[in-house]
């Protein structure tokens, strides 16, 4: 069984600021990282994903991500964040195959909310 | 075409009224899914199909049931709901059930039980 959790359930941060999401995971077998964004009123949208190879993940609209192993951690950063950008930020985890009863779901963290001002 | 479309945008339902909802997409995928979103919390995952066979039920209650017509489509047909089923309904699909693939989200029915 896979569980993430999102160590800030609110982020007020100003215009052109940089940002940093945090996520960490607890996992009994390999799993793939997600981050994702819900706009008001929409579904989700995929922001970057971490499959294998490079632990610096670029995604859309300027998020990048880095994977740690050893502190099972996949935060999420912007250089300079918009008025855009704010939305609410889910990090994900996925089994690798072999990953049991577990593949093929997607389990979310509880969401950050980011709310950029002015 | 990268959009998963869903209808109703918005649906009213009493306890005793039978209704459905309607995911569509057009992306080739062979996995759909659907998912419960509570106001404030995360999408919680009901129902996975895998070309077109139920793959995966997280023991929901009878009274959601799923329907794959094809590879395309998928319709939750609602029952007897319970006001406490309120709530965001959004379909997703992705290319296949590996863990690895992306899921496209719908915008998803907001649904209201009276």
């Amino acid at each position: 069984a896979q569980s993430v959790t999102q160590l800030d359930s609110q982020v007020p941060v100003f215009e052109e600021a940089p940002v940093e999401l945090r996520c960490n995971y607890s996992s009994s077998v390999s799993v793939y990282l997600f981050w994702y964004v819900q706009y008001p009123n929409q579904g989700l949208q995929l922001l970057l994903k971490y499959l294998s190879g490079s632990t610096l993940v670029k995604g859309i609209n300027g998020f990048e991500a880095e994977f740690n192993k050893s502190q099972t951690s996949f935060h999420l950063r912007k250089p300079s964040v918009h008025i855009s950008d704010t939305a609410e930020y889910f990090c994900a985890v996925s089994a690798r195959p072999g990953g049991g009863t577990s593949y093929g779901k997607l389990t979310f963290g509880q969401g950050t909310i980011l709310t950029v001002h002015p | 075409d990268t959009e998963v479309t869903q209808t109703p945008k918005h649906l009213v339902m009493g306890m005793t009224n039978k209704k459905s909802l309607k995911c569509e997409q057009h992306m080739g995928h062979r996995a759909m899914y659907w998912y419960k979103q509570k106001a404030k919390k995360p999408p919680e995952l009901m129902f996975v199909y895998s070309y077109e066979k139920l793959s995966i039920n997280e023991s929901v209650p009878s009274r959601f049931s799923p329907e794959c017509p094809n590879s395309s489509l998928l319709n939750l047909h609602l029952h007897a709901l319970q006001p406490e089923d309120s709530a965001l309904y959004l379909c997703a699909s992705s290319p296949g059930l590996a863990g690895a693939s992306t899921q496209y989200f719908g915008p998803g029915t907001r649904l209201t039980v009276l």
